[in-house]
């Protein structure tokens, strides 16, 4: 069965620091996807990254980055100098390649961002 | 803006009735998926639909039922309302067909639902 825990319910962090949100995933396909989403206050879903299991490369955007290792079944997130904008809950999910490809959510993480 | 429109933004409405949310899909995805977020069961897939046809059902009530039209919208109908369905709807779209490799699911704003 696919799984997807994000250990960390809430994260506090106070401006400008750094925080890596966590997230391990199961499952026994050999071809999957994973992906980050945000829901600000607001409540929409945003899509943030993709990766792929064949592709380990890691990833930077601005002041977002992804660590994808698969020896430890993980695919956090990193936000550097943290801004109250970052303030949302973040959902890492996971989907595998079969019809259907539905996505696998984790409990999602609240991160709040304070001045 | 994602490009995936749902309507209502909100609906209240009573235990026992039936509503319908609606979801016009971004240009050019054939596949439309419905997910339900409410606080104890976090986010969870429904229903899926590509160009017209189901294609994987999830955790969806035999109380709910979706279809897809020949312009690709979807509609996703809730019956026999309880208390427990009080929960916001997500319905998100992508292009590929299932199978084809997994492609990147956008999301609408969602409805909220209450039921009283």
């Amino acid at each position: 069965a696919q799984k997807v825990t994000q250990a960390q319910t809430e994260i506090s962090v106070v401006e400008k620091e750094d925080v890596t949100l966590d997230c391990v995933y199961e499952t026994r396909d050999t071809t999957y996807y994973l992906f980050w989403y945000k829901q600000p206050p607001s409540g929409e879903l945003v899509f943030l990254i993709r990766r792929n299991s064949f592709d380990e490369q890691n990833e930077i955007s601005g002041r977002y980055s992804w660590n994808f290792q698969k020896s430890t079944s993980s695919f956090n997130f990193t936000i550097t100098a943290s801004q109250v904008v970052d303030s949302a809950v973040y959902f890492c999910a996971l989907s595998i390649n079969q019809a259907g490809t539905a996505l696998i959510f984790g409990k999602g993480t609240t991160l709040s961002v304070s001045s | 803006d994602s490009g995936v429109t749902q309507t209502p933004k909100h609906l209240i409405t009573a235990t026992g009735q039936r509503v319908t949310l609606r979801c016009s899909p971004r240009s050019g995805d054939l596949s439309v998926y419905w997910y339900q977020q409410s606080l104890d069961q976090g986010l969870q897939f429904l229903i899926q639909y590509y160009n017209g046809e189901e294609r994987a059902k999830g955790n969806i009530l035999e109380r709910f039922s979706a279809q897809q039209f020949p312009d690709l919208h979807s509609e996703l109908n809730l019956s026999s309302l309880e208390l427990g369905d009080s929960a916001l709807y997500f319905c998100a779209s992508s292009v590929r067909e299932p199978g084809a490799g997994s492609d990147t699911q956008y999301f609408g704003p969602g409805t909220r639902l209450t039921v009283l």
